[in-house]
């Protein structure tokens, strides 16, 4: 079975820094990658997804991510916080041969310092 | 062009009590899912559709059935709640691998 893993449980950086989170999945073939954001007592907004081709995708609100095969990983980035950025962020993974169900990690809770 | 629609928002059930979710998709996708997300575990799926009169099991099944008897509905059941299913349940309709996503009910089992 797939599973996805985000390492960090809770991130904390101040406004004006960049900003990484990490994900890592295991599967044997590529699958779909996505990103998204959910605010406190909000629903999920999908900040940017990899089907296949560039490894680095561009997305919403200024993030970005990258896919990196070898490591099986698809890491989000931003180069510059803002306060409105705190939310959780999940990664999921989908597969065309499960129906493109989503399998979610556990999320990644980001505090903004001003 | 309302989306993905979810009915109700909030809800407060008693341990045994019986209700129903509905989850309405107005851009005739043929996927349909109900997640729920409970604090630290993500998102889960519970079961899913791909195509009106079709169902299937999701990572979390127990307790929960569905029907997708119309291809715009996907109805989520409880038949006799337990405090275990108090969550945040999201729908959701797929297009092109892409999911999309209902506003949340936030079910309450005392």
């Amino acid at each position: 079975a797939q599973s996805v893993t985000q390492p960090d449980i809770h991130i904390t950086v101040s406004e004006g820094a960049s900003l990484e989170l990490r994900c890592n999945y295991s599967y044997g073939a590529t699958p779909y990658l996505f990103w998204y954001v959910q605010s406190p007592g909000q629903g999920l907004q999908l900040l940017l997804k990899y089907f296949s081709g560039d490894t680095l995708v561009q997305g919403i609100k200024g993030f970005e991510a990258e896919f990196k095969r070898s490591q099986s990983s698809f890491n989000l980035r931003k180069p510059s916080v803002h306060w409105s950025d705190a939310a959780e962020y999940f990664c999921a993974v989908a597969r065309e041969s499960s129906n493109y169900k989503l399998t979610f990690g556990k999320g990644t809770l980001l505090t903004v310092n001003p | 062009n309302a989306g993905v629609t979810q009915t109700p928002k909030f809800r407060v059930l008693k341990t045994g009590q019986s209700m129903t979710l509905l989850c309405a998709q107005d851009m005739n996708h043929e996927y349909m899912y109900w997640y729920r997300q409970d604090p630290g575990m993500g998102l889960r799926l519970i079961h899913y559709s791909v195509g009106e009169g079709t169902t299937a099991k999701g990572e979390v099944p127990d307790g929960y059935n569905v029907s997708r008897l119309k291809k715009q509905n996907f109805l989520l059941g409880l038949e006799s709640a337990a405090p275990s299913q108090t969550s945040v349940y999201f729908c959701a309709s797929m297009d092109q691998v892409e999911q999309y996503f209902g506003p949340g009910t936030r079910l309450t089992v005392t």
